[in-house]
């Protein structure tokens, strides 16, 4: 599986948009972008996967460049409950080994009032 | 019911003591993952199973031995720990292969070891 990189940390106000990038410059044609958060002392929990498409969903968007080496995942109205931190992952689809998903370091967001 | 349910939540034990964590999941999956965060660090990944087979093992010592009576269930037996395997202990499950996989990890909310 590919190797993310994702900023330590970001801050963003309440109410506006927060804009995660993540790179992943050696993503494979079949590999696919997916991102979790995790807010303090819970499981991580899923937000939105894409290929090469940009996705929307009820929680977030998500754009793939189009060489598709880095992606950004957009929370378009911030909230409070939107502190944790954000784990940007590339993984195989179909994989027969039910999948390897192995977590980066993550971006810890702050959102401030 | 898309819950990954995890038991204990907590757990002390000493360095003798055998213990097992608990993982249980009624959505079908047939992908089941063990992972092991510590504090301010990424979960990484130890086992998984698919279709009730031990399908990877991240070189994790033996003494910590996972076990898949079934679809449903997980387990992950611990003996002879250490206080550095002191972490939250998160469990997982996907959809196999199949039209239904999305490749989303569905997580619990982990257990939490303190071996002293």
């Amino acid at each position: 599986d590919a190797k993310t990189t994702q900023p330590p940390s970001m801050d963003c106000a309440e109410g506006r948009a927060a804009n995660l990038p993540c790179n992943h410059s050696t993503i494979s044609g079949n590999e696919y972008v997916y991102w979790y958060r995790q807010i303090h002392s819970q499981g991580p929990q899923y937000i939105i996967h894409g290929l090469k498409n940009n996705e929307t969903n009820e929680m977030a968007s998500l754009i793939i460049t189009e060489d598709r080496k880095s992606s950004t995942l957009i929370l378009p109205h911030a909230t409070l409950r939107d502190t944790a931190v954000y784990y940007c992952i590339v993984r195989l689809y179909f994989n027969t080994n039910a999948g390897k998903s192995t977590f980066g370091d993550g971006t810890t967001l702050t959102v401030k009032p | 019911d898309t819950e990954v349910t995890q038991t204990p939540k907590h757990l002390v034990m000493g360095m003798t003591n055998k213990k097992s964590l608990k993982c249980e999941q009624h959505m079908g999956h047939r992908a089941m993952y063990w992972y092991k965060q510590k504090a301010k660090k990424p979960p990484e990944l130890m086992f998984v199973y698919s279709y009730e087979k031990l399908s990877i093992n991240e070189s994790v010592p033996s003494r910590f031995s996972p076990e898949c009576p079934n679809s449903s269930l997980l387990n992950l037996h611990l003996h002879a720990l250490q206080p550095e395997d002191s972490a939250l202990y998160l469990c997982a499950s996907s959809h196999g292969k199949g039209p239904k996989n999305t490749g989303e990890l569905f997580f619990g909310e982990g257990s939490r070891l303190t071996v002293l």
